[in-house]
């Protein structure tokens, strides 16, 4: 049973235009999501986090908005760029008190293509 | 660069002899992942290290093992590969206080068994 899901598995936009990636999730003890980009031939990194006590993290063109109620969360990239191109995975952790060894459960990913 | 790192990049190994890999890292981070990922599939926890401690997955097949001798290796044994475990291995590291709960990721290793 897929807890996180990434319905499209790829999208394309054009160069200058907005890339929306979307994810939903069915486990309401999630309380942290996170981004990752992954380019061939390289592992997954870090790209942007939300916490659950918020609906908005913006980091430069990257912006994730989450909407708890809809357990739904969405990554913006505006503007996109041919550098984006990758597969977006999203991923969602439960909080672990006493703990640091926060398990990531992960969608599927979306392949972004940015065409020039 | 500080880095996470898995060997080797490629690896092919016969239905049934059992095959390592290996990951490294210049982190000093103190927890340890291995993830498996098969193709146009979510990555799948498979266990993990928080210091020493071993922490298994509840639906990891037993044939899955690991290893973590330092706190900058750990590795990953595959007792019996079956056609099934060809997949991409995926290696992260994390440390206690990171605030965005981020993992750090090494490259993959790709078995293929044949």
């Amino acid at each position: 049973d897929q807890q996180v899901k990434q319905n499209s598995p790829s999208l394309s936009v054009q160069e200058g235009r907005i890339s929306i990636l979307n994810c939903d999730y069915t486990n309401s003890m999630f309380d942290y999501f996170l981004w990752y980009k992954k380019y061939p031939a390289e592992g997954p990194t870090f790209l942007i986090s939300i916490s659950s006590i918020k609906d908005k993290n913006e980091d430069g063109r990257f912006t994730v908005f989450l909407n708890k109620s809809a357990k739904h969360l969405s990554l913006h990239i505006v503007p996109s760029q041919p550098g984006d191109s990758a597969v977006y995975f999203c991923a969602a952790s439960v909080g672990n008190s006493g703990g640091s060894n926060y398990k990531l459960t992960f969608g599927k990913g979306t392949l972004l293509t940015v065409n020039p | 660069d500080a880095m996470v790192i898995q060997n080797p990049r490629y690896q092919v190994t016969q239905f049934g002899k059992p095959v390592t890999l290996s990951c490294s890292q210049t982190l000093n981070h103190n927890v340890m992942y291995w993830y498996q990922q098969k193709s146009s599939q979510a990555p799948k926890l498979l266990f993990h290290y928080y210091d020493k401690d071993f922490n298994n997955e509840a639906d990891t097949p037993d044939n899955f093992q690991s290893r973590r001798p330092n706190t900058s290796f750990c590795f990953l044994d595959i007792r019996s590969p079956g056609l099934g475990d060809a997949a991409m291995y995926l290696c992260a590291t994390s440390r206690d206080g990171q605030p965005r709960r981020e993992q750090y990721f090494g490259p993959g290793t790709r078995l293929t068994v044949t």
